[in-house]
């Protein structure tokens, strides 16, 4: 079993909708998660950063972790075209010297308008 | 965020040669990283690059085909040696812990380098 496990997709949902993206994890130690925008040819870019359970937001995005399941999610509201690339999800045991992050491999999104 | 930036952008090698890819930052950083991103695969950490010392590899990442060098706290090489098609990815820098950023644990990405191996 992978320590990250997130679905690769492809997703497609028209412009508007919700977006839910997912990654399970098995490690329990990892206490830092991230997601990560990216977009063809491009290096990922750093959306959301949560440390605790519960829900984080940032504007039309809404991050949750659920430690306890090793679960975490990225919302997504009122989707965009140009909310389409590539979301991975990452995580970490620790923020300290040793910061190595574990990623998903990535869901590709498309919104459509 | 810092302005990451890596040279060349882009490259197609020859098999048996060698690449040495440039990592700048536009501001000190703590740690830098290199990863790894092959088609689909999870972006992969190869290594460490460890300031005046010798960086820390990742299991499965030997430093004679992945030599790195970080001179300062701004700049970072990785070289891919005697390279194979096997070798063909994205290979992207990070960083982590920009100095003076309240958030200290974020880490970020440099666009990446396309190497293509024939």
């Amino acid at each position: 079993q992978k320590e990250v496990e997130q679905d690769p997709g492809p997703l497609s949902v028209p412009e508007g909708a919700i977006v839910s993206l997912n990654c399970t994890y098995s490690n329990s130690a990892f206490q830092y998660f991230m997601w990560y925008r990216q977009y063809s040819r491009k290096g990922p870019e750093l959306l959301m950063y949560t440390y605790s359970s519960g829900n984080k937001e940032d504007g039309r995005f809404t991050a949750q972790v659920d430690k306890s399941s090793k679960y975490i999610s990225l919302f997504i509201r009122d989707s965009q075209p140009s909310d389409s690339a590539t979301y991975l999800c990452a995580m970490t045991e620790s923020g300290g010297s040793n910061y190595k992050l574990t990623f998903g491999k990535g869901t590709l999104l498309t919104v459509n308008p | 965020s810092a302005v990451i930036s890596q040279k060349p952008s882009r490259d197609i090698c020859q098999r048996g040669t060698s690449l040495t890819i440039q990592c700048q930052v536009d501001s000190q950083v703590t740690m830098m990283f290199w990863y790894r991103q092959q088609p689909g695969q999870s972006l992969t950490l190869i290594a460490t690059a460890n300031q005046g010392s010798e960086a820390t590899y990742e299991s499965g990442f030997v430093i004679d085909k992945f030599p790195i060098s970080r001179p300062n706290l701004t700049f970072s090489t990785l070289t891919v040696s005697n390279m194979s098609p096997e070798d063909s990815s994205i290979y992207l820098c990070s960083v982590h812990g920009l100095a003076g950023r309240r958030s200290y644990n974020e880490q970020f990405f440099g666009p990446g380098t396309r190497l293509t191996v024939l």
